[in-house]
């Protein structure tokens, strides 16, 4: 069975700084693994996706890289800001029924 | 377009009653995905759907039934609601392809078994 890990756990870090978030799976047959933001009572919102051809993806301050042989993701976020405060889960696509595994999620919180 | 919308948005149930938490979406996706979310567990697969008529199990089924009548319709059922059933449910969907598609996700039901 996939299993997804996220660390850390929870992050604090000032405004402006640049930071990594890490997710790792045990099972590198995946189709792709999906990078998400939570704010706190609400959905999943979608930030990156990267495919199990791909090595990297970009979009705007976020950078998500994926390094399948190791079964390694980072989650690169330049500049933090306050308003980059929320949890950030990773999920793999993979396995039976071609189904998604999620990480437990990183709190980020940036401080002004 | 609303994307994925679920109903409803909370709910409270005693021990054994019985209640129906419907997902649509409106994007014409064939996949259709129940979540629950619970502390420290990270979001954990219930039942999916790969089209119209068709359900699977996924890593915690028991406990719960699904059905897929119409494509845009997804259905949770709790026939007989258990404290162990308080979380929060998230249903997603995607488009029938390869590794470039995206799962999308609705808002969320908060329920709560006492």
């Amino acid at each position: 069975k996939q299993e997804v890990t996220q660390i850390p756990a929870a992050l604090s870090v000032p405004e402006g700084e640049n930071l990594v978030l890490n997710c790792s799976f045990t099972d590198s047959a995946i189709y792709n693994l999906q990078w998400f933001r939570q704010d706190p009572g609400k959905g999943l919102t979608s930030l990156l996706l990267i495919q199990s051809s791909q090595r990297e993806q970009t979009s705007g301050r976020l950078n998500a890289s994926l390094d399948k042989s190791s079964g390694r993701s980072t989650l690169y976020i330049a500049a933090s800001q306050p308003g980059d405060s929320a949890t950030y889960l990773c999920a793999v696509r993979g396995g039976p029924g071609n189904q998604f595994y999620f990480g437990t999620g990183t709190s980020l919180t940036v401080i002004p | 377009n609303a994307g994925v919308t679920q109903t409803p948005k909370f709910r409270v149930l005693k021990t054994g009653q019985s209640m129906t938490l419907l997902c649509a979406q409106d994007m014409n996706h064939e996949y259709m995905y129940w979540y629950r979310q619970d502390p420290g567990m990270g979001l954990r697969l219930i039942h999916y759907s790969v089209g119209e008529g068709t359900t699977a199990k996924g890593e915690v089924p028991d406990g719960y039934n699904v059905s897929r009548l119409k494509k845009q319709n997804f259905l949770l059922g709790l026939e007989s609601a258990a404290p162990s059933q308080t979380s929060v449910y998230f249903c997603a969907s995607r488009p029938w392809g390869g590794r470039a598609y995206e799962q999308y996700f609705g808002p969320g039901t908060r329920l709560t078994v006492t």
